[in-house]
């Protein structure tokens, strides 16, 4: 299947700092990203769409100011969390869907652990 | 909006058969996926309904209703690696593209 790769895996940041998460395709061309948080024991919420080239678009209670997402490439995503503060530790996942075949399927990044301390 | 429930948890012998339903109501609707996360992992694709009807894949089967808005993944010959939370997850059509909305999941436990 499809591999999309997430950089760094965990990270640790001081409060106030800024984090940069990348999100990369690596076989394929993915025409849209998607950004999720997922909160422990919680299911994974979506917190913005990205498509190569345009603004991303936040679902509601995202702060985009906060959350900034760049979809700059076909095979690149990168989001930064702004100013972090301890409630904006959580798990951090991207997912990328291609063209084709098979375009209904979104593939999952390993995920980034994002402690803010 | 997107509303999608799911048993909270589940528990199973292993070697046995277990089926872990989902509802859904939602608008848009462009299919179905169940994902399979194990504990600090990313979700993996399991399987995608769009039309009505039962997919099977070896172990994993999974069946949806469009007009009951239900959908059930089934796990045959039951293994102790099947322990993991099992994500129903509804494709559907909103700001200009297809998204994805996650049930909570189901913790499944295999128990020897």
């Amino acid at each position: 299947g499809a591999v999309v790769s997430q950089h760094p895996s965990r990270v640790i940041c001081k409060s106030g700092t800024s984090v940069k998460i990348e999100c990369r395709s690596l076989d394929f061309q993915a025409t849209t990203m998607f950004w999720y948080r997922q909160f422990p024991k919680q299911s994974l919420m979506l917190m913005a769409t990205s498509n190569e080239g345009s603004k991303a678009t936040y679902e509601q209670g995202v702060e985009k100011d906060k959350f900034l997402i760049n979809h700059a490439s076909l095979t690149l995503s990168t989001l930064t969390v702004t100013s972090a503060h301890p409630e904006d530790s959580s798990f951090y996942i991207c997912s990328a869907r291609g063209g084709g075949e098979r375009s209904y399927e979104q593939y999952f990044g390993p995920g980034t652990r994002l402690t803010v301390t | 909006g997107q509303n999608i429930d799911q048993p909270t948890e589940m528990t199973a012998t292993e070697g046995a058969i277990v089926q872990i339903n989902c509802t859904y109501q939602t608008s848009g609707f462009n299919g179905l996926f169940w994902y399979q996360q194990h504990a600090g992992e990313a979700p993996t694709f399991l399987s995608y309904n769009v039309l009505d009807g039962l997919e099977e894949k070896g172990r994993f089967s999974s069946f949806l209703s469009r007009s009951k808005g239900y959908s059930y993944l089934l796990l045959k010959e039951l293994q102790m690696k099947d322990s993991a939370s099992y994500l129903c997850a509804v494709r559907y059509s909103g700001a200009g593209s297809y998204q994805l909305t996650f049930g909570k999941g189901t913790k499944l436990s295999v128990i020897p």
